[in-house]
């Protein structure tokens, strides 16, 4: 199973960021697994933006609830993450990963980095 | 600052012997498996230890994770340069409803 980001790498302040997982190897449809995505700006820790189960139900860090969607497109293998009204603080490398149902991310992708400026 | 407290740092010499504790509460430690990753600067993080104190396929016995209570304990025994990195530990937390992560210890091997 792999996993991998894509999307811009720079992003105005106040716009949306969106960013893509596609995942190979592997299903994202199953119901043994949630999908998730993960942040860490540069030099801080990890933080959990928010999980997908199912391809439907979404749990979501109570800190950026308010401005994050995830969903997915089962065909095309592909999971998203939209997060709106972008700030210099949204500035981090993302990372998708697979959720075990032990909360474990056991596969993780490389990460893309995403710029916040003007 | 984070729910889950780890020391920022820690070190050893090569061969010997390190602990990295990870301190949290009921509502996720307390009542939830706890996994450890291994993050090498520039790179994405490993997973090293599930469910408590589980080893993925590849992953040497070195390398141990135990909880008790409301605290966790990822354990590196034979240290060798290429553990120095940052280890984190995560785990569930039930009133928050999302997967949290510890602050990260940062391990230099001298």
């Amino acid at each position: 199973l792999q996993l991998q980001e894509s999307g811009p790498g720079l992003v105005k302040p106040s716009e949306t960021l969106s960013l893509t997982c596609t995942v190979s190897g592997g299903s994202i449809s199953s119901s043994s697994y949630y999908w998730g995505w993960i942040r860490q700006p540069p030099g801080k820790g990890l933080e959990c933006i928010g999980t997908l189960y199912y391809s439907r139900s979404t749990y979501y860090n109570p800190s950026l609830k308010s401005r994050v969607t995830i969903s997915a497109d089962t065909s095309k293998k592909q999971f998203s993450l939209n997060l709106s009204s972008v700030s210099v603080a949204d500035t981090a490398v993302y990372y998708c990963a697979r959720l075990l149902a032990t909360y474990t991310y056991d596969v993780w992708g490389q990460g893309t980095m995403v710029t916040v400026s003007s | 600052q984070s729910v889950l407290t780890q020391p920022p740092s820690v070190s050893a010499a090569p061969g010997q012997k390190v602990t990295i504790s990870c301190s949290g509460s009921s509502s996720n430690i307390g009542n939830h498996y706890v996994s450890w990753y291994q993050q090498v600067p520039g790179t994405a993080p490993k997973l090293l230890i599930y469910e408590n104190n589980k080893r993925p396929s590849g992953i040497p016995d070195r390398f141990s994770g135990s909880r008790s209570g409301t605290s966790a304990t990822l354990g590196i025994t034979g240290l060798q340069t290429g553990d120095e990195a940052d280890y984190y530990c995560g785990t569930w937390d039930s009133s928050l409803n999302v997967v949290l992560f510890g602050g990260g210890t940062k391990l230099t091997v001298l």
